[in-house]
Formats: structure tokens, C-alpha cells, sequence
């Protein structure tokens, strides 16, 4: 039982280069979840799936895709990386109402 | 949507002393706490939750406890322990969304001191 996996955990872009960052999670949850977390701002929110199928914006979905495969994954895909989406990524997935949630170990991506 | 303050931003405690974080939440409709703990380089990890239901919970040298009616919710560490220092996040859920998302405060750096 891994609980929720995220490849790569590092990664360097150039500028304008694209990329996917994979989330898997075992637990068979409904919902999953894309935060990013910059250095004192907390973690925000990027995009969402309540569940299989269904995928919503956050609150910073700008420049940012995802896609919800089937229950077990939620990837998240930066088209044209830039500067700004320098951070580090959590995948996070939860069972339902009244559940917290199990988050990946996160991607430290770093855009040059 | 739902807002959650958290204060301090940062806590400086001699080891052995307590430390209290202390949030709020804007919407009534909130009834799910869930607390976390994360470690530097690490990723965030529940500690300890709370429902509307329940006023206290305890987990050996942590409690969380929940005022519905002034709606917020506080965090205790009791005998801090170097290994307590961590950035802890506090965080609401609304019941009867569909889209069980956490709200999260801005988070607490508590340092102990040896």
C-alpha cells in the first residue's frame, strides 16, 4: 500500500518547455487534488477532481491542465513552463466528507 | 468561499513548555478540522482532526479543540519536544459539498528550543 505516489520528485525546465507531473494514489479515494507551495504562501490550490470523470479549477489554474485517467490518477501538465511555476508540487487525494488527506511527497520543479 | 486564519505565523517555545496555534473559519458550514504537520523537505501530514460533532480530541501530547459558536478551532502541544518543530497547517471542510475540498490557513513555523 504506497498510498499517493508523484513522479518526478525533481525536475529543471527551460523556459517554455512543457511537462507532466503524474499522481497515483491506492486507497481507491474519490477526490483528488493539485497544490502548489511557494516559500510563505501557504499551499494554494491549482485544480481539482471530486471525482472520477469531473475535474475543476482552483484558485491559480493559470498556465496549468490536468487530467483526471481514471480514479487512481490525476496528472497535472504545464504547457509553456515560466519562471513563476517554479515550486514544489503535492498531489493530494481524500476519501470523502470528514476525511483528511494523504498527500504525495511533491515534485520540486525549478523553471530557468 | 470558505477563509481560515491561523495565527501565530511563527512560535518560538523553550522544550518541555506548550504551544497553541489558533484558527478561524468564515463559514458555519464548515464541520471537518484537520490538522498538519509538515517537516522541512517533507510533505504534510495529519496530525490529528476534529468534527462538529466533538468539542476535544486528544492524542497523547496533542489536542485540538473547536468553539462552533465563535468558529474556531485551536491546536495544543503539550511538553514540546525538539522533534515538534515543523510548519503546522490548520484547515476547514464544508459538509454537504461535493467537492470535499480543504481549506488551509497560511500555516504556523513553531521552533522548539533545546
Amino acid at each position: 500500500n504506497a498510498g499517493v505516489t508523484q513522479t518526478p520528485k525533481f525536475q529543471v525546465l527551460k523556459t517554455g518547455q512543457s511537462m507532466t507531473l503524474q499522481c497515483a494514489q491506492d486507497m481507491n479515494h474519490n477526490s483528488m487534488y493539485w497544490y502548489r507551495q511557494d516559500p510563505g504562501m501557504g499551499l494554494r490550490l491549482i485544480y481539482y477532481s471530486a471525482s472520477e470523470g469531473t475535474t475543476d479549477k482552483g484558485e491559480v489554474p493559470n498556465g496549468y491542465n490536468v487530467s483526471r485517467l481514471n480514479k487512481r490518477e490525476f496528472s497535472l501538465r504545464l504547457e509553456s513552463a515560466a519562471p513563476s511555476q517554479t515550486s514544489v508540487y503535492f498531489c493530494a487525494s481524500r476519501w470523502g466528507e470528514g476525511y483528511g488527506y494523504t498527500f504525495g511527497s511533491g515534485t520540486r520543479l525549478t523553471v530557468v | 468561499g470558505e477563509n481560515v486564519e491561523q495565527h501565530p505565523s511563527t512560535l518560538s517555545v523553550q522544550e518541555g513548555d506548550s504551544a497553541v496555534i489558533k484558527c478561524t473559519y468564515s463559514d458555519s458550514a464548515s464541520n471537518y478540522f484537520p490538522w498538519y504537520k509538515q517537516e522541512l523537505g517533507k510533505r504534510p501530514q495529519l496530525i490529528i482532526d476534529i468534527r462538529s460533532n466533538v468539542g476535544e480530541k486528544k492524542d497523547q501530547r496533542i489536542a485540538v479543540t473547536l468553539n462552533k459558536t465563535a468558529k474556531h478551532f485551536s491546536l495544543h502541544i503539550t511538553e514540546t519536544q525538539p522533534e515538534d518543530s515543523a510548519v503546522y497547517f490548520c484547515a476547514a471542510s464544508k459538509g454537504g459539498s461535493n467537492d470535499y475540498k480543504l481549506s488551509f490557513g497560511a500555516g504556523t513555523t513553531v521552533t522548539v528550543r533545546a
